[in-house]
């Protein structure tokens, strides 16, 4: 059953320490986002990548960090110099350009608590 | 600067009615139109998208409409159902038919759709 699974659902972490969301996807996509969704807000992109070893910034990269070592995986750090962590994250995939339309699947989220 | 605004935070309407939710954008680069349905707690799904070559898209309930010239898109669904209620989300990106180099979605602030038994 192909899909997104994004760990853990709910997260707390206390002011200072970096934390890790997970994200994986068995759906063969090259191409893999983050993005964050405030109240009241839409959903603003924080990093993608297009291929294995290869990422960029999107709007709001400041205090976060990516890596893609594996083409299943995305995960993202949420590093003490983010000022204002507390918010919903969302993991999603999509297939790359030229390979189709730019449906971007999501994962069930994870929420992240600041204590 | 926001390139895809939905100006309705919230919209009622009663079971059986039309819903009609709006959408705006700036950047004429964009080329895909996308609407996104999302409960709370949970991650969106996508629901209906539209080229920018076409002006109608229809799927069952759902229909999209674009207005390039306007640079507006809507979503009618017909009829409305109680578990339609959710918060729904346009999304928009460029490379499609421009041969761009990547699909990065730009998201609206979403409204809040409530259907009325």
């Amino acid at each position: 059953d192909g899909g997104i699974t994004q760990s853990p659902k709910y997260l707390f972490r206390k002011e200072g320490q970096n934390v890790t969301l997970s994200c994986e996807q068995n759906l063969n996509h090259d191409a893999m986002y983050w993005y964050r969704q405030d109240p009241g807000q839409g959903l603003r992109l924080i990093y993608y990548s297009q291929i294995v070893n290869d990422f960029q910034k999107g709007d709001i990269a400041e205090g976060y960090s990516v890596s893609r070592e594996k083409k299943e995986s995305f995960p993202l750090t949420v590093t003490s110099a983010q000022k204002n962590p507390t918010a919903f994250y969302l993991c999603a995939s999509s297939i790359a350009p030229g390979q189709g339309k730019p449906e971007a699947f999501f994962g069930q989220g994870t929420r992240l608590t600041v204590v | 600067d926001q390139q895809v605004k939905q100006n309705s935070p919230s919209l009622s309407v009663q079971e059986g009615r039309i819903s009609i939710l709006n959408c705006d954008y700036t950047n004429s680069m964009f080329d895909y139109f996308l609407w996104y349905k999302k409960y709370p707690a949970e991650g969106p799904t996508f629901l209906i998208s539209i080229s920018s070559i076409k002006d109608k898209n229809e799927d069952g309930r759902f229909t999209v409409f674009l207005n390039k010239s306007a640079k507006h898109l809507s979503l009618h669904i017909v009829p409305s159902q109680p578990g339609d209620s959710a918060v729904y989300f346009c999304a928009a990106s460029g490379g499609l038919i421009s041969g761009g180099s990547n699909y990065k979605l730009t998201f609206g602030k979403g409204t809040l759709l409530t259907v009325n038994p």
